[in-house]
Formats: structure tokens, sequence, C-alpha cells
């Protein structure tokens, strides 16, 4: 079973930072937190992953509370092309379990 | 730089017959994944390999399902009689030395079994 808990469904207007959070309560000191997502039709895709300190890329950043048992994803300025499911992952060794993820809608 | 190559991108056949997915790793990435998305059951991994050889094949479903790595650029995952059950899009991925590197998936192959 995934080990982290998002919202099913979120909306952001074009232009603005879309924020999406993460909960993963159960989540042990040698567990990393990865992102990834997936636009309709195509293979998922790696944004970024961290395991204590926040981390930020070209794509996005990665916010992680001190405890560790939570964290948000930040699209700086949200395109239409951002529209895509958002999948975060507790990441145990070489395997990756993917929940439902969260749907996000970039309106214009 | 070539990603994650998949074939056949779609495949449509009659149950009983046999199907071979194939894919073709980054260069350079030790680790193969295979993974099986439908709409009820999300992403499942499905089985994986370091350095060619299985490590993990929790995930494949029943023993209809068999997957090789012949060598570091090849892998393929075969059904065999296939079911309309297993109709799904199927994902192939890869990494460097697997723990803690991201995975880099392929396009699918969108699998329909009549």
């Amino acid at each position: 079973d995934a080990k982290t808990t998002q919202p099913p469904s979120m909306d952001c207007a074009e232009g603005r930072a879309a924020n999406l959070p993460c909960n993963h309560s159960t989540i042990s000191g040698n567990e990393y937190v990865y992102w990834y997502r997936q636009i309709h039709s195509q293979g998922p895709q790696y944004i970024i992953h961290g395991l204590k300190n926040n981390e930020t890329n070209e794509m996005a950043s990665l916010i992680i509370t001190e405890d560790r048992k939570s964290s948000t994803l930040i699209l700086p300025h949200a395109t239409l092309r951002d529209t895509a499911v958002y999948y975060c992952i507790v990441r145990v060794g070489d395997k990756i379990i993917f929940g439902k993820g969260t749907r996000l809608h970039i309106l214009p | 730089d070539a990603g994650v190559i998949q074939s056949p991108r779609h495949e449509v056949t009659e149950m009983g017959q046999e199907v071979t997915l194939r894919c073709k790793p980054i260069s350079g990435h030790n680790s193969l994944f295979w993974y099986r998305q439908t709409m009820m059951r999300g992403l499942e991994l499905l089985i994986y390999f370091n350095n060619n050889v299985p490590i993990d094949d929790s995930g494949m479903p029943e023993d209809r399902f068999s997957a090789k790595m012949p060598n570091a650029s090849f892998s393929t995952l075969k059904i065999q009689p296939s079911e309309p059950r297993d109709s799904a899009v199927y994902f192939c991925a890869s990494s460097f030395d697997g723990s803690y590197q991201p995975q880099h998936f392929g396009d699918g192959t969108r699998l329909s079994i009549l």
C-alpha cells in the first residue's frame, strides 16, 4: 500500500503557484519523498525528490516539514501543460509504490 | 538523449494469443522495472531487475506472465496465453543503480485483448 495521502484533485489558475500537499506521517528516517507526474497517455515523469532539506530544480520546489510527516510540491508558475496527475511517493529501497495521486487542473 | 524505448506502442490481439512487450532501457542504467496501469488498480509494479537479474517478481499476477532481461539493453514481458483482463497500459522504467535514483519511464504499450 502507498504510504502517502494526497487530495484527489486540485485547481490552480494559470500563472499562479500550484501547491500540492502530501501527508506521509509514517515515513522512516531513511525514506525519501519523491514526486512524479503523469500527463494524459504518457509515462510518469520524475519531478524532484528529497530527504530532509528543501529542494529546488528547474521544474519545482519541494518543501519538507521539519518532522518529515508532510511535504508540499510547488510549481511556481503553473501553465496549462502542467495539467496532470501528481504522485507523492515515499520510496522504500528500489520499489516505488504509486498511490492515486492528485489530479491538478490548471485553469486558463 | 534517447529515453526508455518501448515497443509496440499499441497492441490489439485476441485472447489466447501470446503477447510480447519489449523495452530498451536508457544506456548505462542497470535497473529495469515493469509496471502495469489500469483504471481500477492504478500503477502496479510487476517485476524489476538489477544488473539483468530479477530481484522482485512478487507483482507478477500469474504464471501466464514472464519477464526476461537477456542483456543490459533489452527486456521482454510476455503474456501467454493472454486474457481480456490483461488489457492495460504496460510501462517500462529504468534507473541507474536502483536505490534512490529516479526512475525514467517509457511511453508505454497500450494492450487490448479482445
